[in-house]
């Protein structure tokens, strides 16, 4: 089946880029999406790419997908204590197709 | 507002006690799917449906059933919870189409003693 694979753990210090990485196996995927994770609360939909683009920019949010070697990262430009959470990686082929998601990296933001 | 609703938000219950978590969703989406987070293992897929009686099994279906008699609503129901099914329990819904969004509900912190 398909398999979205993270680390586990990131810490950077305030103020840092922080860079969240994922690989993927699904090649028919067409969205992959960053899930943001604060303690005690439900996911939130920080951002997505489509399949057929390489780079996306949100603010402070750099998404860069690598087709040919299914990898995905999530680049945080000047990371904040706020910042703080589980990030999420998933897979998505659309329609009825099964979202796989990633173990989820903890973001640890050092003042 | 477009949501999915899930109830309980905290559930505390002892072996062998049938439970129902509700799902609802406002939004007339065919596709609904339940999903358990456990520390290390992400988010793991426990059922989903695509539509009104159309259900199936995911990753982790065993001890779990849903049904889903009305496009709204999607209910995970565990018949003889045990403690392995404590968990973080998630309910998502999109609709059908290629480039929707799967929403998520709020989550049901579940502890079975």
């Amino acid at each position: 089946g398909e398999d979205v694979e993270q680390s586990l753990f990131l810490s950077v210090r305030e103020g840092d880029s922080s860079v969240i990485n994922c690989t993927y196996t699904d090649s028919s995927s067409t969205y992959l999406y960053w899930y943001k994770q604060e303690p005690g609360a439900g996911l939130q939909l920080l951002t997505y790419i489509f399949s057929n683009m390489d780079m996306k920019q949100d603010q402070r949010l750099t998404v860069l997908l690598n087709k040919k070697d299914k990898h995905l990262s999530l680049r945080i430009a000047d990371t904040q204590t706020g910042d703080s959470a589980i990030y999420f990686c998933a897979s998505d082929s659309g329609g009825y197709q099964k979202v796989t998601f990633g173990t989820g990296t903890k973001l640890q933001v050092i003042p | 507002e477009a949501q999915v609703t899930q109830n309980p938000r905290y559930l505390i219950t002892v072996t062998g006690k049938k439970l129902t978590v509700t799902c609802s969703q406002n939004m007339n989406h065919e596709y609904m799917s339940w999903y358990r987070q456990d520390p290390g293992l992400g988010l793991r897929q426990i059922y989903y449906s695509m539509n009104v009686e159309v259900t199936d099994k995911g990753d982790v279906p065993e001890g779990y059933k849903v049904s889903r008699k009305e496009k709204r609503n999607f209910p995970l129901i565990l018949e003889s919870p045990s403690p392995n099914q404590t968990s973080l329990y998630f309910c998502a819904s999109r609709g059908a189409a290629t480039n929707e969004k799967l929403f998520f509900g709020s989550g049901t912190q579940l502890s079975v003693l």
